[in-house]
């Protein structure tokens, strides 16, 4: 069954703003993952925070876990154009001896020039 | 260099025929999935191999079949195409465990006619 709830859908941004995506989940997680996903292509790795973390920075990306709300969000600061794209969180749970990643429908993000 | 490759890039093929969709990956990963994108791209797991072992196998009709010859390649083969098969199918790989972001290829439009 599917696991991660991208909110919003859509989002329209102006170039330099910030866009903040947000993910809920149902069940324990032993981490959350986001995926950028450009139109027409694959799906590609951007940050993992474990489910023993609360915050987590890569570059201009910024992730929340709030486990106890079953929540994470994804906050891109000082947007480009180069940004728009499709984004996916994940979630990562271990069921008996097998670990399956789980995609919510994703967040399409569009960043105007 | 291609982490992830899949073949063929688009698909167009009538009901009823078999077709398969080959995947590599020179990452020296130990475990390569399968997933399902439709048309409201949303994602979802088929097959997963450890190290040439099925892992993963969810309700999937048994017209689909996985196999990998050895851990750098899994390729998916479907029988008796039907006019919902028509979607993108994404290889991926990654480290077994928890605490490892996929890689994916630039998937397979498949589209039955």
């Amino acid at each position: 069954s599917q696991q991660g709830e991208e909110d919003p859908q859509a989002l329209s941004i102006q170039e330099g703003e910030n866009a903040t995506m947000n993910c809920s989940y149902k069940t324990s997680i032993n981490n959350l993952q986001w995926y950028r996903q450009n139109s027409g292509r694959g799906l590609v790795h951007l940050i993992l925070i474990r489910s023993n973390e609360r915050e987590k920075h890569s570059g201009r990306l910024r992730v929340t876990l709030d486990t106890s709300k079953k929540s994470s969000s994804l906050l891109i600061t000082a947007s480009r154009a180069a940004d728009t794209a499709s984004y996916f969180c994940a979630t990562g749970r271990s069921g008996g001896s097998n670990y399956k990643l789980t995609f919510g429908k994703g967040t399409l993000l569009t960043v105007n020039p | 260099d291609t982490a992830v490759s899949q073949t063929p890039k688009y698909l167009v093929t009538q009901m009823g025929n078999d077709k398969s969709i080959k995947c590599e990956q020179n990452l020296g990963h130990d475990t390569m999935y399968w997933y399902k994108q439709d048309s409201k791209k949303f994602l979802k797991i088929m097959f997963s191999y450890n190290n040439k072992e099925l892992i993963i196998n969810e309700t999937v009709p048994n017209r689909f079949s996985p196999k990998s010859p050895d851990k750098a390649h899994l390729n998916l083969h479907i029988n008796s195409l039907e006019l919902g098969d028509s979607a993108v199918y994404f290889c991926a790989s990654s480290h077994r465990g928890r605490g490892y972001g996929y890689t994916f290829g630039s998937g397979t439009r498949l589209t039955v006619v």
